[in-house]
């Protein structure tokens, strides 16, 4: 079974750029995340789809995050302008319901993002 | 916001010895995950434990669950070097008929010398 697939996996950009994130899911995950994590913490959910609609967005910065997932598969995030503060690892992730109701999640490795 | 908060923040151990990290959480949960995150990685998962278990156990980890304490520990009996990561709880929140979008804490820093 082929992983979470992300790209790019470096990106550098100056400050008040826009850049964009592309993620792959596994076939057949109808959930799909994508979390921030910045060096030396956990991630933290920015966004969560199920199948093509959004679940939960309260932690995006909607003024300049953006993301989609069209046909309920590939998923992109944007960040337009971008600010130093957004230096991160953006992780997506996807997952499908297990028997028990649990979410168990499939991670992409990352795309490591560095503004200057 | 943080759900979990691992303790310790980084752990140093030598080969052949046990580890233990916490999470203690503050709100209900459906269930906790462990996950490990090689440097420069995703997270992996590990093990998942649901509300009403108290302990699982899988190959070299044994996970428990107090949810009147709101606390999880995971133990690695016997580490090697290739255990040195960052270990991650996640918790899903109790929600009415599902479980919903977990949450992670801030993690522990194993390092194991050989």
């Amino acid at each position: 079974e082929a992983g979470v697939a992300q790209s790019p996996r470096y990106k550098i950009i100056e400050k008040r750029q826009s850049v964009a994130f592309w993620c792959n899911p596994i076939s057949g995950h109808a959930t799909l995340y994508w979390y921030q994590q910045i060096l030396g913490q956990g991630p933290k959910l920015l966004i969560q789809f199920q199948n093509n609609g959004v679940v939960d967005d309260s932690q995006l910065p909607k003024d300049r995050f953006s993301a989609e997932r069209l046909k309920g598969v590939d998923s992109t995030l944007k960040i337009q302008p971008a600010k130093l503060e957004d230096s991160a690892v953006y992780l997506c992730a996807s997952s499908t319901r297990q028997v028990s109701g649990a979410n168990v999640l499939t991670f992409g490795a990352g795309s490591r993002l560095t503004v200057l | 916001s943080q759900q979990g908060e691992e303790d310790p923040q980084a752990l140093s151990i030598q080969e052949g010895e046990n580890a233990t990290m916490n999470c203690s959480y503050k709100t209900s949960i459906n269930n906790l995950q462990w996950y490990r995150q090689n440097s420069g990685r995703g997270l992996v998962h590990l093990i998942l434990i649901r509300s009403n278990e108290r302990e699982k156990h899988s190959g070299r980890l044994r996970v428990t669950l107090d949810t009147s304490k709101k606390s999880s520990s995971l133990l690695i009996t016997a580490s090697r070097a290739a255990d040195t990561a960052s270990y991650f709880c996640a918790t899903a929140p109790q929600v009415r008929g599902s479980a919903r979008q977990l949450t992670f804490g801030s993690g522990t820093q194993l390092t194991v010398l050989p």
